[in-house]
């Protein structure tokens, strides 16, 4: 089946500073793609949805001057915590939707980030 | 917008047993309904989905039914092993659109 990816793994940075997550799409092109949020025993919640060749679109609440993202080709999405703070420690989580009549989303294996 | 609420936020069931997790959803629009599995530090496994043409789907142990008209949906796990532990969420979204997660339900099978 299709794969996403999801680069780094885990992440712990200083307060303050910048840290970019990499979504891939490893055997399918994916014109969108989905940014993902889920802090400890909760649930998922959408942040963004990422286009490729236009600007996301973010939920409400959710700073696109924080939280930039990128999607550069048919096959990657980046997301951008900048100026991280410790409430921004999360479980960031990508996913890409299936193609060809079929609903399924793809998720990648999510990026543990620790700001500390 | 579409709000999923789902219950119970914790299941504990003795190995064998039968599971069953619900979930409302609110959008009359939404058509796909996919339930999944997380395990700690991973991110989520779907396991079964249906569509809002169907009535219910089933997949060897795992089962999902379907209410339209009551905006229900609800997962049915059968003879449980200690590995179905995990939490287990549904989503509902218009047509594989963003989706929209219920909160969550902690499901702990005791051998």
């Amino acid at each position: 089946g299709a794969v996403v990816s999801q680069h780094p793994s885990r992440v712990i940075c200083k307060s303050g500073t910048s840290v970019k997550i990499e979504c891939r799409s490893l055997d399918f092109q994916a014109t969108t793609m989905f940014w993902y949020r889920q802090f400890p025993k909760q649930s998922l919640m959408l942040m963004a949805t990422s286009n490729e060749g236009s600007k996301a679109t973010y939920e409400q609440g959710v700073e696109k001057d924080k939280f930039l993202i990128n999607h550069a080709s048919l096959t990657l999405s980046t997301l951008t915590v900048t100026s991280a703070h410790p409430e921004d420690s999360s479980f960031y989580i990508c996913s890409a939707p299936g193609w060809g009549g079929s609903y399924e989303q793809y998720f990648g294996p999510g990026t543990r980030l620790t700001v500390t | 917008g579409e709000n999923v609420e789902q219950h119970p936020s914790t299941l504990s069931v003795q190995e064998g047993d039968s599971a069953v997790i619900k979930c409302t959803y609110s959008d009359s629009a939404s058509n796909y309904f996919p339930w999944y599995k997380q395990e700690l530090g991973k991110g989520p496994q779907l396991i079964i989905d249906i569509r809002s043409n169907v009535g219910e789907k089933k997949d060897q142990r795992i089962a999902v039914t379907l209410n339209k008209t009551a905006k229900h949906f609800s997962l049915h796990i059968t003879e449980t092993q200690p590995e179905d532990s995990a939490v287990y969420f549904c989503a509902a979204s218009v047509s594989g659109y963003a989706l929209n997660f219920g909160k969550g339900t902690s499901l702990l099978v005791t051998p």
